[in-house]
């Protein structure tokens, strides 16, 4: 069975820190999917990242970077210089085969101040 | 273009009273999921369709739920008998056909049980 666990509940920083997401995945398949979204207190889930697992290639995007490392079944999210529109639950989520359900991290809510 | 969009955004409702949820995915995304998030439970899938298969309900909690899809577009998510364990943000989400086939939420519509 596939599981994500985000051992984070709660991280409050403030602006201009550095901050990373922890997220740690378990699945028996050799081809899966993982993904990153944002929940702002709007409410409405927002897409960030998807890599399969065959890509194990960090990612930058602005200030936002992921780390895929299939040793240790992780898949962390570093937001540099945060800002307070940062703020929001972020979600990890893993996915086994191309548009099956997603199965989702219960949620980092970080507070950027 | 428009994304995936839900209605109604809030329903109050009796312990008892059935209710329906209605999803208008983003048009040309052949697969449609419900999931629930509640503070109890968190992120949890419901209901998959995609195109004309039979849809993968093993996410459905009870028999209480079901959904339906309607000319590969619109999903109506029917509870019946509503619990107030029911109460949650009903999240409906769609994807295209294809290797990208990242998942697109709408906003939700909150459910509660009164």
């Amino acid at each position: 069975a596939q599981k994500v666990t985000q051992a984070q509940t709660e991280i409050s920083v403030v602006e201009k820190e550095d901050v990373t997401l922890d997220c740690v995945y378990e699945t028996r398949d050799t081809t899966y999917y993982l993904f990153w979204y944002k929940q702002p207190p709007s409410g409405e889930l927002v897409f960030l990242i998807r890599r399969n697992s065959f890509d194990e290639q960090n990612e930058i995007s602005g200030r936002y970077s992921w780390n895929f490392q299939k040793s240790t079944s992780s898949f962390n999210f570093t937001i540099t210089a945060s800002q307070v529109v940062d703020s929001a639950v972020y979600f990890c989520a893993l996915s086994e085969e191309v548009r099956s359900a997603l199965t989702f991290g219960c949620g980092t809510r970080l507070q950027v101040q | 273009g428009a994304g995936v969009s839900q209605s109604p955004s809030n329903k109050v409702t009796e312990k008892g009273k059935d209710v329906e949820l209605r999803c208008d995915p983003i048009s040309g995304h052949t697969a449609l999921y419900w999931y629930r998030q509640s503070l109890g439970q968190g992120l949890e899938f419901l209901i998959y369709f995609q195109g004309n298969s039979a849809p993968d309900k093993s996410g459905l909690p009870s028999d209480r739920f079901s959904a339906e899809r309607t000319g590969g577009s619109v999903s109506t998510l029917t509870i019946q008998r509503t619990q107030q364990e029911d109460s949650a943000v009903y999240l409906c989400a769609s994807s295209s056909l294809g290797r990208t086939a990242v998942q697109y939420f709408g906003p939700g519509t909150r459910l509660t049980v009164t």
